[in-house]
């Protein structure tokens, strides 16, 4: 098993650009997440996916949005990207249902830097 | 806003000794659970606590949980150099909410 995979582990784009991290995951969860982690904020949610074919806000949403493509892909675009949107994007996964199942599986990450 | 903070934000120590990190929260919590970040990687799940436990232990690892304080603490014992990792506590109330987490450096 690959666990949680990220393309691409590294992107530069200049302001306005636009693109889609991918993020995939091989364990059969329902739940996938959205994250950025900036120095000294820790992470912080963007959106998440709780089940196939629903998606919601967190904490930090506005300049993204999400794809639920399947149960085993979760998308993340940035339609016109800014210098604030610098940071390293994470991707995780759980399976959902119970209170023995809360663990959350990260992938290793995507460094995107705006210019 | 964070619902975690951890202290201290740094922690320097040498090899063989033990390392304890704190975590402090702000509302009610159905658990409690640490990671662990190693330089340039994703968040590994080290250990996992609910609001009705106070101790928990796995390996080197010890994790305790006062929620009439709103705190945790994680003690890692005869810590290693491997051990050298950024550590995160998250709170899961309706959602899993992350600290700004706490750099460990062992040294040889």
């Amino acid at each position: 098993n690959a666990g949680v995979t990220q393309t691409p582990k590294f992107q530069v784009l200049k302001t306005g650009q636009s693109m889609t991290l991918q993020c995939a995951q091989d364990m059969n969860h329902n739940s996938m997440y959205w994250y950025r982690q900036d120095p000294g904020m820790g992470l912080r949610l963007i959106y998440y996916s709780a089940s196939e074919g629903t998606t919601d806000k967190g904490e930090v949403p506005n300049g993204y949005n999400v794809s639920r493509l399947n149960k085993r892909e979760f998308s993340l675009r940035l339609e016109s990207a800014a210098p604030s949107q610098t940071s390293v994007y994470f991707c995780a996964s759980r399976p959902s249902g119970g209170t023995g199942h809360n663990e959350q599986f990260f992938g290793p990450g995507t460094r995107l830097t705006v210019l | 806003s964070q619902q975690g903070e951890e202290d201290p934000q740094a922690l320097s120590i040498q090899e063989g000794e033990n390392a304890t990190m704190n975590c402090s929260y702000k509302t009610s919590i159905n658990n409690l659970q640490w990671y662990r970040q190693n330089s340039g990687r994703g968040l590994v799940h080290l250990i996992l606590i609910r609001s009705n436990e106070r101790e928990k232990h796995s390996g080197r690892l010890r994790v305790t949980l006062d929620t009439s304080k709103k705190s945790s603490s994680l003690l890692i014992t005869a810590s290693r150099a491997a051990d050298t990792a950024s550590y995160f506590c998250a709170t899961l109330g309706n959602k899993l909410t992350f600290g700004t987490g706490t750099q460990l450096k062992v040294e040889l």
